[in-house]
């Protein structure tokens, strides 16, 4: 059965660093991409970028570059989503999605981050 | 930068049939966007529905169905169950990028 494992809920104050994981199993993990998707309260979903577990290749929206960073650990088959310096508005639940060439199909969970003074 | 739209909201009778769209500021929506379509419903990950235009995931029930419909990729649903109420995500491919729509909140009434 394929799997997306999230991490848990995380509360941060701003200007710190955050790392979330998204650890894939059933399927050949690096025979996918990652996607990372953001949905913030109340609204709908944004596209952040993704990722090629088998070489870490990585394409970020616009709206994201710059600002996070992906990554990945073959060997544990989990990737990841980091944040150097987190802002408020950064406060949104984030999903990650096995993505094939031309769709995406099985979705994590969803990490709940929230950043509050 | 893209922005793809789709209905803010469509109401359906139980029963009855409803197509959402989902159109591309960049121009009509061909197969080579690949659209995808997603539901969601409060509280619950996204779940996918349809791939590359028409093609359903093992999971997606038989009312639902996809196409491209006047330069937009269109989802629609019939006979629709209560359990459909939900808010619908259409995602294209640019390239290297993908961009979600806007969303769809569909009531069933």
């Amino acid at each position: 059965e394929v799997q997306l494992v999230q991490s848990g809920a995380e509360v941060k104050k701003p200007g710190e660093s955050l790392r979330i994981s998204c650890k894939g199993s059933g399927y050949s993990f690096t025979g996918y991409w990652i996607t990372w998707v953001r949905q913030m309260p109340g609204k709908g979903l944004e596209w952040m970028g993704r990722i090629d577990p088998s070489d870490s290749y990585s394409n970020y929206s616009p709206s994201f570059q710059g600002h996070v960073t992906f990554s990945a650990d073959k060997p544990i088959n989990t990737a990841y989503l980091q944040w150097s310096s987190l802002q408020a508005s950064d406060t949104a639940m984030y999903y990650c999605v096995r993505q094939g060439t031309t769709w995406s199909d099985y979705w994590g969970q969803g990490t709940l981050v929230t950043v509050s003074s | 930068q893209t922005v793809v739209t789709q209905e803010p909201s469509l109401t359906v009778s139980p029963g009855g049939t409803v197509t959402l769209t989902c159109a591309s500021s960049t121009g009509a929506v061909t197969s080579g966007n690949y659209p995808n379509w997603f539901q969601q419903k409060p509280g619950q990950a996204p779940r996918a529905l349809i791939y590359s235009t028409n093609n359903k995931h093992s999971w997606t029930p038989a009312r639902f169905s996809g196409s491209l419909l006047g330069g937009k990729a269109a989802l629609t649903l019939s006979g629709v169950q209560p359990e459909d109420e939900a808010e619908y995500y259409c995602l294209l491919y640019y390239g290297g990028a993908q961009v979600f729509g806007t969303g769809t909140k569909v009531t069933v009434l």
